[in-house]
């Protein structure tokens, strides 16, 4: 089995900061993801790897950059935060991209004050 | 989410009893994930189909594709199956839509 690790499990931003999250995975999977929960909902995805140094936009990639700088890494940074946002952001990886079963980390949570 | 949508948005149920819940597509699925996602945060994978039934313990799942909906039975409900359950589509597209989830609480 393998895990996918998040770091760090809570963070708390001022308004207008750049703000940057990991995410760790060691199934030796292709594609990686980055999704947001917001209270109450589902999951919206942000961005999305398929490899290595490759990077697609998700629904929700606007406020956003993300970085696959090898295969077991995939990091988000929010440019610029928003005031009172609050969101849980989970990251999940799949063998293929057409192989999409998905196995997450455990989050990180997002306040900004 | 206006592609994937749940019913119902929340559910009590009894300890050992059983219950349906239901994913509606809009969009044209060919596999479809169910997961768990417990008091903690953590989405657990629950299963990964393409059309067809997967049955897994006391849970079995269905996925019918020319009918756009899949279902997740729960058989003789404990109360460690309480959190929220979602189900997410994939389009054909490599684009994954979730529901909005259903909310289970399981009593003594």
């Amino acid at each position: 089995g393998g895990i996918i690790t998040q770091t760090p499990k809570f963070l708390i931003g001022q308004e207008g900061q750049k703000l940057t999250l990991k995410c760790q995975q060691n199934f030796n999977h292709d594609t990686m993801y980055w999704y947001r929960q917001d209270s109450g909902k589902g999951l919206r995805l942000i961005y999305y790897s398929i490899t290595e140094n490759d990077l697609q936009k998700g629904d929700l990639s606007e406020g956003y950059d993300a970085s696959r700088e090898k295969k077991s890494s995939f990091s988000l940074t929010v440019t610029s935060a928003q005031k009172n946002e609050m969101a849980v952001f989970l990251c999940a990886s799949s063998i293929t991209v057409s192989n999409e079963r998905l196995f997450f980390g455990h989050g990180t949570k997002l306040s900004v004050l | 989410g206006d592609k994937v949508k749940q019913s119902p948005s929340a559910l009590s149920l009894q300890e050992g009893t059983n219950s349906a819940l239901r994913c509606n597509f809009s969009i044209a699925a060919t596999t479809v994930q169910w997961f768990l996602q417990n008091p903690r945060g953590s989405l657990i994978n629950l299963f990964y189909l393409v059309p067809g039934t997967k049955e897994n313990g006391r849970l079995k799942s269905t996925f019918n594709s020319k009918e756009s909906y899949s279902t997740l039975h729960i058989r003789d409900a404990q109360l460690e199956d309480s959190g929220t359950y979602f189900c997410a589509a994939e389009a054909g597209n490599n684009r994954i839509f979730f529901g909005d989830g259903t909310q289970l609480v399981v009593k003594p």
